[in-house]
């Protein structure tokens, strides 16, 4: 089973809102990770946590928030975001942070910002 | 991670091989293939890696050249839902750099036709 969930698939907030997007794995997996990815573009990596524990923050503005609270579940908080925000944010788990551990992702939450 | 190209599209008969081309010209030693597709509004899913040999499984067989400055990802018999974006990607092996990373190109849109 190689199985990422993330809720709610769908997202329309306003730029007061604060809203979370939720990610959780099953598989054990020990690194976790946030990408964005924009319309017609690839993903871009936002956020890599390892052993719970923030390892890469890809200069992400401070109005994304992510938060590792257990081994299973990876959260990234949104406040005061902007309408170029908007956006498909993956979540992807791997066993470790290893180059030869796959990356397996979830199918997305897909943001609205107005 | 090193840079690696592919053409922007291709085409590919339905129960044809698909042959996927990716170059890595400046690619070191220790850094890995991977390919991911990513459907339609979908998360990416992994499809196969390999670092020095061929690799095959259920999915797909992927060819590295000798001096590993290219790759090839074959599709044996493509089908419809086969119709995707493909991404080339290179990692680095060593963690604590640029392992973690999944650094996406622009990929290739592979159409598949009745």
């Amino acid at each position: 089973d190689t199985e990422v969930t993330q809720t709610p698939k769908h997202l329309v907030m306003g730029m007061t809102n604060k809203k979370s997007l939720k990610c959780e794995q099953h598989m054990g997996h020990r690194a976790m990770y946030w990408y964005k990815q924009k319309a017609k573009k690839p993903p871009e990596l936002m956020f890599v946590y390892s052993y719970e524990k923030l390892s890469i923050n890809e200069s992400v503005p401070s109005r994304f928030s992510p938060e590792c609270p257990n081994s299973s579940l990876l959260n990234l908080h949104l406040h005061a975001l902007q309408p170029e925000d908007s956006a498909l944010y993956l979540c992807a788990s791997s066993q470790d942070r290893q180059a030869r551990k796959t990356q397996y992702f979830g199918p997305g939450t897909r943001l609205l910002v107005l | 991670d090193a840079k690696t190209t592919q053409p922007p599209s291709m085409d590919c008969a339905e129960g044809r091989a698909a042959n996927l081309p990716c170059n890595h010209s400046t690619i070191s030693g220790n850094e890995y293939v991977y390919w991911y597709r990513q459907i339609h509004s979908q998360g990416p899913q992994y499809i196969i890696h390999g670092l020095k040999n061929n690799e095959t499984n259920e999915m797909a067989s992927l060819i590295i050249t000798e001096d590993r400055k290219s790759s090839t990802l074959i599709l044996p018999h493509a089908t419809l839902r086969d119709t995707a974006v493909y991404y080339c990607i290179v990692r680095a092996a060593r963690e604590e750099t640029s392992g973690s990373r999944l650094t996406f190109g622009e990929g290739t849109q592979l159409t598949v036709n009745p």
